[in-house]
């Protein structure tokens, strides 16, 4: 069975600040991953994903995320934070024997601060 | 609209009545996803449809549960007498292709309550 987990219930930083948001992965198979992000009352919006190639993933609005195999770990990250970055965050894995199947983590809140 | 519709964007009923959600996919998706998400969790695979047809319905909770996607484009979640535990955000998401990678698409989200 695949799973993720989102250690951190919360994440906190100051405008301007590197943000990281973390997740860990379990999968029989070769990992897909997402991140999803969720705004207050609005529906979820894809980030960004690790299918294969560069461990180094760049996405959508200067989101990226680093895949580690040997920690099986697939970490978001953005450089330099805005206060509009506030949100809740999901990892996603898809589960390698049913394409269609999701496992989402339990979601981070972010917290930017001016 | 160019995005993933749900409706009724918030139902309220009463212990042991039925009741449906719908979804209305982005045009040309021909997969489309249902989850369950409960205050402070994150999504939780319902069921997926590739076409018509239910291709995984494993994280339906029990057979009180059921969906149909009869022409491959709008979805209906059915709900048969409602429990409390049933209460939560139901979400639909659509993608493109079967077997692909793409992204999904997510709706806004019917909130349902059971009194």
């Amino acid at each position: 069975a695949q799973s993720v987990a989102q250690p951190e219930d919360q994440v906190k930083v100051a405008e301007g600040n590197p943000l990281t948001v973390k997740c860990t992965y379990s999968v029989s198979g070769n990992p897909y991953l997402f991140w999803y992000v969720q705004y207050p009352n609005r529906g979820l919006q894809f980030l960004l994903k690790y299918i294969t190639g560069d461990n180094l993933v760049k996405g959508s609005y200067g989101f990226e995320a680093e895949f580690n195999k040997s920690q099986t770990s697939f970490h978001l990250k953005k450089p330099s934070a805005l206060v509009s970055d506030s949100a809740l965050y999901f990892c996603a894995v898809r589960d390698t024997d049913s394409w269609g199947k999701f496992q989402f983590g339990a979601g981070t809140q972010v917290v930017v601060t001016p | 609209g160019a995005g993933v519709s749900q409706t009724p964007s918030n139902k309220v009923t009463e212990k042991g009545k039925y009741v449906e959600l719908r979804c209305d996919p982005i045009s040309g998706h021909t997969a489309l996803y249902w989850y369950r998400q409960s205050l402070g969790q994150g999504p939780e695979f319902l069921i997926y449809f590739q076409g018509t047809g239910a291709a995984d319905d494993s994280g339906l909770p029990n057979d009180r549960f059921f969906a149909v996607r009869p022409e491959g484009s709008v979805s209906t979640l059915k709900i048969q007498r409602t429990e409390r535990g049933d209460s939560a955000v139901y979400l639909c998401a659509s993608s493109l292709g079967s077997g692909s990678f793409n992204e999904q698409f997510f709706g806004p989200g019917t909130r349902l309550t059971v009194l």
